[in-house]
């Protein structure tokens, strides 16, 4: 089955700067990455995702980019504020299989801190 | 308010008990997916069932199962409750289809601890 790695576990940063969190998957069939953020006492909550025939996708601050060759995506947050502590994870699916499960498969999840 | 809702929030058993969790999903998704969360293994995925009828499993305890309803909701049993079995337990749904993937949203998870 699938097998995503998450790195790192634990990452803080000054307010401002930017965080990158980095994911890889083992399942060359996957085609589908989400990004969900979980804050303390809530459930993750999708935040960004993208599809295999895209290869970076951006929104306000935060950004994906996929690499299928190396089987790995990462999440780039810029110009971080202190509302982005959370807990981050990566996931990975494979989508479009006509009625078969799209169950993601997450990672272990990085802790981000953004110091003020 | 995410839409997906579940009960209940907390949960305190005895080891040896049943418990029961419940989830509503989003207006409109037809497939409901259940996830454990402990600290050292993070998000694992259960099982997942799709307009009635389980679509797939993971590494789901046999003393583990679960249903989803004609009106969708789904309920989770959990039996012969050990002390490992202590952690946050997700409900996500979603608008999926036979050819689509809209990815998940989560409820905000029911706290089980069994003592």
């Amino acid at each position: 089955g699938e097998n995503v790695e998450q790195h790192p576990s634990t990452l803080s940063v000054q307010e401002g700067d930017s965080a990158v969190i980095k994911c890889t998957y083992s399942d060359s069939a996957s085609n589908y990455f989400p990004w969900y953020k979980q804050e303390l006492g809530k459930g993750p909550q999708l935040i960004i995702d993208i599809r295999s025939n895209v290869g970076e996708k951006k929104d306000q601050r935060i950004a994906v980019t996929l690499n299928k060759t190396a089987k790995h995506f990462s999440l780039h947050i810029t110009e971080t504020q202190p509302e982005d502590s959370a807990v981050y994870f990566c996931a990975a699916s494979i989508e479009g299989s006509g009625g078969s499960n799209y169950k993601l498969t997450f990672g272990k999840g990085t802790l981000l801190t953004v110091n003020p | 308010d995410s839409g997906v809702t579940q009960t209940p929030k907390h949960l305190i058993t005895a080891t040896g008990q049943r418990v029961t969790l419940r989830c509503s999903p989003r207006s409109g998704d037809l497939s409901v997916y259940w996830y454990q969360q402990s600290l050292d293994q993070g998000l694992q995925f259960l099982i997942q069932y799709y307009n009635g009828e389980e679509r797939a499993k993971g590494n789901i305890l046999e003393r583990f199962s679960a249903q989803q309803f004609p009106d969708l909701h789904s309920e989770l049993n959990l039996s012969s409750l050990e002390l490992g079995d202590s952690a946050l337990y997700f409900c996500a749904s979603s608008a999926r289809g036979p050819s689509s993937n809209y990815g998940y949203t989560f409820g905000s998870g029911t706290r089980l601890t069994v003592v």
